[in-house]
């Protein structure tokens, strides 16, 4: 079955960094496009942008330029998204979720969903 | 604040309907397909409906969607105490080029 299995917990002090792992099974992963999800305690989801898993490029949702980053290792079909210089408040859950993006010409719209969601890495930033 | 407006919070009794809203506006909503989510208590959001109205496998057709104009719509029929979650709704926002998503809204069954 489809899944994506993400990276466990993270404890990090102001400052550092760190990488959360989504390694997805079940499919072909460069058939896909892999997106990042936020959910900060007691919050709702707010989208950090996307990744193209042919050709790497990634684009980021304002608010999340600079200090984030999306990248990928196809030989193991896996996503990473790396955040630096991190502050108290990102700490939040992050998910991978494979992304059904674009555009449809038959009806004019965009498409944008998100199916299976990774299980979530909360990533705690605390001195 | 989010892009997309949801009632903060729905209730009602096992075995009834409940209606949840989605407002959006004519560069979201009124122009692109919308998803929703179901978030149940410490766990990651669930795929329930997408392109409006379509339900993935395995979702029961309990769950259903529609859309008209800047504004789309979950209902949810049978309700069991097993559907108490979070819903979300989310859509392409082409004048901002980024996926929004409403602020969720918390199902009470009673």
């Amino acid at each position: 079955q489809v899944q994506l299995v993400q990276s466990g917990s993270e404890v990090k002090k102001p400052g550092a960094s760190v990488k959360v792992s989504c390694k997805a099974s079940g499919y072909i992963f460069s058939t896909y496009a892999m997106s990042w999800v936020r959910q900060a305690p007691g919050q709702g989801l707010e989208w950090m942008g996307w990744i193209n898993t042919n050709t790497g490029n990634a684009t980021y949702a304002q608010g999340f330029k600079g200090r984030f980053v999306f990248s990928l290792d196809t030989s193991v079909s896996t996503a990473y998204l790396q955040i630096s210089s991190l502050k108290a408040e990102d700490t939040a859950v992050y998910y991978c979720a494979r992304a059904d993006l674009g555009y449809d010409f038959l009806t004019g719209y965009h498409k944008a969903w998100f199916d299976p969601w990774g299980q979530g890495t909360l990533v705690t930033v605390s001195s | 604040q989010s892009v997309l407006t949801q009632p903060p919070s729905v209730s009602a009794a096992p075995g009834q309907k409940v209606t949840i809203s989605c407002s959006g506006s004519s560069s979201d909503i009124g122009i692109n397909f919308v998803s929703w989510y179901q978030q149940l208590p410490g766990t990651a959001p669930k795929l329930l409906i997408y392109e409006d109205n379509k339900r993935p496998s395995g979702i029961p057709d309990r769950f259903s969607g529609s859309k008209s104009g800047t504004s789309a719509t979950l209902d949810i029929t049978g309700l069991q105490t097993g559907d108490e979650a979070d819903y979300y709704c989310g859509t392409w926002d082409s004048s901002l080029s980024v996926v929004v998503f409403g602020g969720g809204t918390k199902l009470s069954v009673l």
